[in-house]
């Protein structure tokens, strides 16, 4: 079926390390990808996003790497910070007849002070 | 400049009653999506609307509908409730129409179903 997982459901970290989070996706139709950061009673909220024709994108202390190889997604965040603490979600859009997006189930990420 | 306002933050309903739920875009924004948020299945897209039109959907059932106004805002309707469909309904917007582009979230209606 479709479905986008990720490998690890919790990550701790200290504040200060690096972050890396994964996602791995089934579509190779899917052409655009993009992670949301949702803390606790709010809205998923963007982070950074990235096209299939791009392997590696920055921005302010976060990364995202595309391996369409295998088909695997990664969010690296750097000197991560307590604020950092929340759900992280990976999503593919998937183009088919409609276009649709489907998540991840979401990893859960705290920061160690 | 204000975010997704979706009204309300929570609801209470029972089984067989139907909801309609608010969603006001950021202004300017033309296009609204909606999801559906469980912890038992995550969360799952279920239709975009642009230019008062529903341009892309998931795979839920016609109980789920929607529209969109001139002005942008849409709605989000719900028929014969169901357990299952207790969870929080998130609203989104972008710019234009089209899910390849980062999509601006509400906070979300909770619904409860008893």
């Amino acid at each position: 079926g479709e479905s986008v997982g990720l490998h690890l459901p919790t990550l701790s970290v200290q504040e200060g390390d690096n972050s890396i989070i994964n996602c791995a996706y089934s579509n190779s139709a899917s052409d655009y990808f993009i992670w949301y950061k949702q803390e606790s009673g709010k809205g998923p909220q963007f982070i950074i996003d990235i096209r299939s024709n791009m392997d590696k994108r920055q921005g302010q202390r976060v990364t995202v790497l595309l391996n369409k190889t295998v088909k695997h997604l990664s969010l690296q965040i750097a000197a991560t910070q307590p604020g950092d603490s929340a759900v992280y979600f990976c999503a593919e859009n998937l183009k088919t007849s409609y276009d649709k997006v489907i998540f991840g189930p979401g990893t859960s990420l705290s920061v160690i002070p | 400049k204000a975010g997704v306002t979706q009204t309300p933050r929570y609801l209470i309903k029972t089984r067989g009653q139907q909801v309609t739920l608010s969603c006001s875009p950021i202004s300017g924004h033309r296009s609204v999506s909606w999801y559906q948020q469980t912890p038992g299945q995550g969360l799952q897209f279920l239709f975009e609307y642009f230019s008062e039109t529903q341009r892309n959907k998931g795979n839920f059932p016609g109980r789920f509908s929607g529209r969109q106004f001139s002005n942008s805002r849409s709605e989000m309707n719900v028929s014969t409730l169901e357990l299952g469909d207790s969870a929080l309904y998130l609203c989104a917007s972008s710019l234009v129409g089209g899910l390849n582009q980062p999509q601006h979230f509400g906070d979300g209606t909770r619904l409860s179903i008893l």
